[in-house]
């Protein structure tokens, strides 16, 4: 089966500092990739998406890093605010309509 | 509707007994998913529907699992005899074809076996 896994299953940082969340991917073949926010008592909910024939790709205070060398995926988010603190998923699509997920990475603000 | 709806958003049953959870995708959506998540797990596959073609029931975890999409709108995920390991947030998702933008979640049905 597919794998996605995440780096650190818990990450804290100060309200206004940079965070990165990583995520490591199994399958050479996917060539779509998204990362999604989960709140408590939500589904998780699209951030930013990024495909295979690019490496970096930048939306509003959240960028996506791209290395198919490693097979890495990361998330970095600028100031991070206490709206931002859920639960971050990333999900690669190696064919179809088919996503498989990671088990997450916890973000805690700390105001 | 706007968004992917689920119903209901809370259900708490005696082992043994059969559930019945439903999920309204987006309109239009020809995909649509069932997901389990666990406390503190990342989402687990279940099944897939695509249009009218059969279903990928490849996640399904047990004959007492099976799930419907009736006239490629509405789906209901059916637990027979529950199980206390079946307790988990059982999230529904939907997607236009070659899903842009990835899948639309719904909140989800948080399912308690007592």
């Amino acid at each position: 089966g597919e794998s996605v896994g995440l780096h650190l299953p818990t990450l804290s940082v100060q309200e206004g500092d940079n965070s990165i969340i990583n995520c490591a991917y199994s399958n050479s073949a996917s060539d779509y990739f998204i990362w999604y926010k989960q709140e408590s008592g939500k589904g998780p909910q699209f951030i930013i998406d990024i495909r295979s024939n690019m490496d970096k790709r930048q939306g509003q205070r959240v960028t996506v890093l791209l290395n198919k060398t490693v097979k890495h995926l990361s998330l970095q988010i600028a100031a991070t605010q206490p709206g931002d603190s859920a639960v971050y998923f990333c999900a690669e699509n190696p064919t179809g309509n088919q996503f498989y997920f990671g088990t997450g990475t916890s973000l805690t603000v700390i105001p | 509707g706007a968004g992917v709806s689920q119903s209901p958003s809370n259900k708490v049953t005696e082992k043994g007994k059969d559930v019945e959870l439903r999920c309204d995708p987006i309109s239009g959506h020809t995909a649509l998913y069932w997901y389990r998540q666990s406390l503190g797990q990342g989402l687990e596959f279940l099944i897939y529907f695509q249009g009218n073609s059969a279903p990928d029931k490849s996640g399904l975890p047990s004959d007492r699992f099976s799930a419907e999409r009736t006239g490629g709108s509405v789906s209901t995920l059916t637990i027979q005899r529950t199980q206390q390991e079946d307790s988990a947030v059982y999230l529904c998702a939907s997607s236009s074809v070659k899903g842009a933008y990835g899948y639309t979640f719904g909140s989800g049905t948080r399912l308690t076996v007592v």
